[in-house]
């Protein structure tokens, strides 16, 4: 496609529930990043995937979240038994070259635990 | 204290006027830096982007950044109501796979 997709776009969890979030990346792009956005806040980094090789996963704020990317194109970002705190945008980026950061981000997926 | 510290506004401008967006950071290793936009619902949208100190500049849009005074700027020339978004400043250190940091953020609003 011509964008980064993320789906769901929104997703209401009952507290304690595992919920998967999938980007599509555009195809081709090498690098994918997740990131966090808060509300009001800038988004920080919770891991980064070159290729399907998950490189840097020091962001991610517990053991309960876990990324992959198995044949390099499609992730998935996974919580497990979310907590109030995971509430947030999680949003996607991907880049066609290693190191150049002007990232094409996705629309971003809404979590909200309830 | 934040690696990089934005003002969180709102800034309030009328229709035509230039508007300042500005940034200050903490970390030296600091190399790239951009600008990015991002509307309500959406994802950010890259705006600027530039390397090392220097102005950059592009249409109505001008990116300054000076890495002695550890602050970079963003000018919006005749500001128009569809600039009215978050304002997000970023900064990588230049490694493979090295993250952006962001500042919070500096909601705009162009009154028209």
């Amino acid at each position: 496609g011509a964008g980064v997709s993320q789906s769901p776009r929104y997703k209401v969890a009952k507290r304690g529930q595992d919920v998967a979030l999938r980007c599509d990346p555009i195809s081709g792009h090498v690098s994918l990043f997740w990131y966090q956005q808060a509300l009001g806040q800038g988004p920080e980094f919770l891991t980064y995937f070159q290729n399907e090789a998950q490189l840097d996963k020091s962001g991610l704020p517990s053991d309960r979240f876990f990324a992959e990317r198995p044949e390099g194109s499609v992730s998935t970002l996974k919580i497990q038994r979310t907590q109030q705190e995971d509430s947030a945008v999680y949003l996607c980026a991907s880049s066609s070259e290693v190191v150049y950061y002007g990232y094409t981000f996705g629309s971003g997926t809404r979590l909200t635990v309830v | 204290q934040k690696e990089v510290e934005q003002d969180p506004g709102p800034l309030s401008v009328p229709e035509g006027a230039i508007v300042s967006l500005n940034c200050t950071y903490s970390n030296s290793a600091f190399q790239y830096f951009m600008w990015y936009r991002q509307y309500s619902r959406k994802g950010p949208e890259l705006l600027m982007y530039t390397y090392s100190s220097g102005n950059k500049e592009d249409g109505r849009f001008t990116a300054q950044v000076d890495k002695s005074s550890k602050y970079i700027s963003l000018f919006i020339r005749d500001s128009q109501p569809s600039d009215s978004a978050t304002y997000l400043c970023a900064m990588g250190e230049g490694n493979a796979g090295n993250m952006l940091t962001f500042g919070g953020g500096t909601r705009l609003m162009v009154k028209p």
